[in-house]
């Protein structure tokens, strides 16, 4: 199995530009996470999908911020306007999760975001 | 707010030392303990994961010590080695949907 794909690895863009973050879990996950890393905050959950419908989307900072889940491969967390705030590495993260159980949480590569 | 604090930020030791990391919660819900290891410019893994059932968890070198009415667990390394060198996540879950709550990170440098 690849794992979890993430891209782009690394993205620079200019304050004001739209962002577009995309992500692959592994197959046959039914959960999937989005979590932002930086120095200052760390780990923050961002928004968590189940079966492709969002559960949980308190931790996404302001309404710049959206993710989808069109279907189980494939989401996407876009930024719209960035902000030099914005630069942290996002990651995405997928698990299988059953009821009444908790399983590990498979974490993609990052991708490195830079707003100037 | 659900937190989990992890101590200490920075951890030095010399290679066979046993570094211990320390995180409390508060969240007396939180039935699943996992602990994470992330090396520099990848995503964190899972290292080893304990449930309130036991008070500890050995695997390999990795043991994970669990307080219950402490509300605190712990992970020691033992006989550590350079290439353990990393930053170490604690995190708590409880029945919310594996949502997981990290700590801040320890940044563990073993010296050869």
């Amino acid at each position: 199995d690849a794992g979890v794909i993430q891209s782009p690895r690394h993205e620079v863009t200019e304050m004001g530009q739209e962002v577009t973050l995309r992500c692959k879990p592994i197959s046959g996950h039914n959960s999937l996470f989005w979590y932002r890393q930086t120095m200052m905050r760390g780990l923050e959950l961002l928004i968590y999908f189940n079966n492709n419908v969002p559960i949980d989307d308190s931790g996404m900072p302001e309404d710049r911020f959206s993710a989808k889940m069109p279907n189980a491969s494939f989401s996407t967390l876009k930024i719209q306007p960035s902000e030099p705030r914005d630069s942290a590495v996002y990651f995405c993260a997928s698990s299988l999760v059953l009821a009444g159980s908790t399983d590990t949480q498979y974490f993609g590569p990052g991708t490195r975001l830079t707003v100037l | 707010q659900q937190q989990v604090k992890q101590s200490p930020q920075s951890l030095i030791v010399q290679k066979g030392g046993i570094p211990i990391i320390n995180c409390a919660y508060e969240n007396t819900a939180f039935d699943y303990f996992p602990w994470y290891q992330q090396f520099p410019g990848k995503g964190p893994a899972l290292l080893i994961a304990i449930r309130p059932d036991v008070s500890e968890k050995k695997e390999g070198r990795f043991t994970i010590s669990f307080n219950k009415s402490a509300k605190q667990f712990s992970l020691h390394i033992m006989d550590s080695q350079p290439g353990d060198s990393a930053t170490y996540f604690c995190a708590a879950s409880g029945n919310a949907g594996n949502m997981l709550t990290f700590g801040g990170g320890t940044r563990l440098m073993v010296k050869p």
